[in-house]
C-alpha cells in the first residue's frame, strides 16, 4: 500500500487559504491521490482528487507535484465551516485490494474567527 | 439527488446482543463498501461488494460479523453477538464502480454497553 504522511494539526485564519500538505513517496504511477474530510459526527466528504495534473473544483484545488511525491490541499477562502480532520489517500490501483482507500489519522484543520 | 442513506443513526445495546445496520446506497452505484471508525482513528474497510457479490472481505471479523446485500441494491450488517469492543461507527460507502469516487453515508454510531 502506498502510505501517506500528513502534519498532525493545523490552523488556519477564517478568510485566509488553507495549505495541507501530504507526502506519498511510494505512490504508483497509475494510483491516485484523493482528499476526502470529516466533520465532527458525520461520515467522510469527498473533496477532490487527481492523477498528475492539478485540479480545482468548487470546494478545494490539489496541487500535485511533478514526481507525484507529494501534494497540497489548497482551501482558498477558509471558513469556520471548514473545521474538519482532513485526509489524504492514495487509491489503490492493482491486486484485490483494487479501489480501496486506506485512511490514516489524518490532519486536524482548526479555523479561527 | 439522495446520498448514502444508513440506519438508525445511534444505536445503544447491551453485550450479546445482536444489532443490524442497514444502508441505501446512491441509485446506481454497483459498488458498496462497509468501513469500521474506531474513536479517534480514520476508517477501516470490512467489506466491499460489486453488485451482491463480495469481493473483499477479508477484514470482517467472520466469527459475529456478517453482511449482504441481496439484489445488489441495499445491504445490511449484522454483529451477533456484540461485544464491548464493538462500539464504534459504522459506514456505509458507494461508488458507481470499483476504482471511482466514494461517497459515505451519515454513519450509524453503536454503542455497546
Amino acid at each position: 500500500d502506498a502510505k501517506t504522511t500528513q502534519p498532525t494539526s493545523m490552523d488556519c485564519a477564517e478568510g485566509r487559504a488553507a495549505n495541507l500538505p501530504c507526502n506519498h513517496s511510494t505512490i504508483s504511477g497509475n494510483e491516485y491521490v484523493y482528499w476526502y474530510r470529516q466533520i465532527h459526527s458525520q461520515g467522510p466528504q469527498y473533496i477532490i482528487h487527481g492523477l498528475k495534473n492539478n485540479e480545482t473544483n468548487e470546494m478545494a484545488s490539489l496541487i500535485i507535484t511533478e514526481d507525484r511525491k507529494s501534494s497540497t490541499l489548497i482551501l482558498p477562502h477558509a471558513t469556520l465551516r471548514d473545521t474538519a480532520v482532513y485526509y489524504c489517500i492514495v487509491l489503490q490501483a492493482g491486486g484485490t485490494s483494487y479501489g480501496k482507500l486506506t485512511f490514516g489519522q489524518g490532519t486536524i484543520l482548526t479555523v479561527h474567527p | 439527488e439522495a446520498g448514502v442513506v444508513q440506519s438508525p443513526r445511534y444505536k445503544i445495546i447491551e453485550k450479546k446482543q445482536p444489532v443490524a445496520f442497514w444502508c441505501n446506497p446512491i441509485s446506481g452505484h454497483n459498488t458498496l463498501y462497509w468501513y469500521l471508525q474506531n474513536l479517534g482513528q480514520g476508517p477501516e474497510l470490512l467489506i466491499r461488494y460489486e453488485n451482491e457479490e463480495a469481493v473483499d472481505d477479508s477484514q470482517l471479523p467472520k466469527d459475529r460479523f456478517s453482511a449482504e446485500r441481496l439484489k445488489g441494491v441495499d445491504s445490511t450488517l449484522k454483529i451477533q453477538p456484540a461485544e464491548l469492543g464493538d462500539s464504534a461507527v459504522y459506514l456505509c460507502a458507494s461508488s458507481p464502480g470499483k476504482k471511482e469516487t466514494q461517497y459515505f453515508g451519515p454513519g450509524t454510531r453503536l454503542l455497546v454497553l
